[in-house]
């Protein structure tokens, strides 16, 4: 199992720029979300999802898209980047029901906005 | 709001001294509580989890432990080694399986 993947692990835009940030996971998990983490701080909830179809809002979610057509992808769309999202994206995935040992985390995707 | 918080921002200990973490919470319906471990240019990883029904768990070299009454978790390390130096998050889960995390410690292992 490769677990979660994230692609692709570096990225420089500029201002203005859209693109999409790639997550799979090969676990037959329900559940994913996207967190950002900038420098010195925790993890932010982005968006999430319950499964294929449904799709959420979590703390920070302006300036974001997600979908999720299948139940092994998990894409993050950012529609016009700004330096404000310049941060490390994870993407992590877990099953549904407790006690589930948490989610499983990406290695990461690391944006800069300039 | 809710929130995850963590005392100490910055742990350092001896190499072979026990370490302890702390982290507050504020969210008293939340029942399942995880500690995360995050070494440099990676991912957090679970280290070790706890429900709310329980007071302490263990595994190997970490201990967590619950105290529901003020609100707090701690996380032991026995015998701290090197490859323990990283920076480590609690996280509880709230409504809908959706974690929310802490500010982090980092942890770091004298010689």
């Amino acid at each position: 199992n490769a677990g979660v993947t994230q692609t692709p692990k570096f990225q420089v835009l500029k201002t203005g720029q859209s693109m999409t940030l790639q997550c799979a996971q090969d676990m037959n998990h329900e559940y994913m979300s996207w967190y950002r983490q900038d420098p010195g701080m925790g993890l932010r909830l982005i968006h999430y999802s319950v499964g294929a179809g449904i799709t959420d809002q979590g703390e920070v979610p302006n300036g974001y898209n997600v979908s999720r057509s299948t139940t092994e992808d998990f894409p993050l769309r950012l529609l016009s980047a700004a330096p404000s999202q310049t941060s490390v994206y994870f993407c992590a995935s877990t099953r549904a029901g407790l006690p589930n040992y948490g989610y499983t985390f990406g290695s990461g995707t690391r944006l800069t906005v300039v | 709001g809710e929130s995850v918080g963590l005392h100490l921002p910055t742990l350092s200990v001896q190499e072979g001294d026990n370490s302890i973490i702390n982290c507050a919470y504020s969210n008293s319906a939340s029942d399942y509580f995880i500690w995360y471990k995050q070494e440099s240019g990676k991912g957090p990883q679970f280290i070790i989890d706890i429900r709310s029904n329980m007071d302490k768990r263990q595994g190997q070299r970490v201990t967590v432990l619950l105290n529901k009454t003020v609100k707090h978790l701690s996380l032991q390390i026995a015998a701290t080694q090197p490859g323990d130096s990283a920076v480590y998050f609690c996280a509880e889960y709230n409504a809908g399986n959706m974690l929310t995390f802490g500010g982090g410690t980092r942890l770091m292992v004298k010689p």
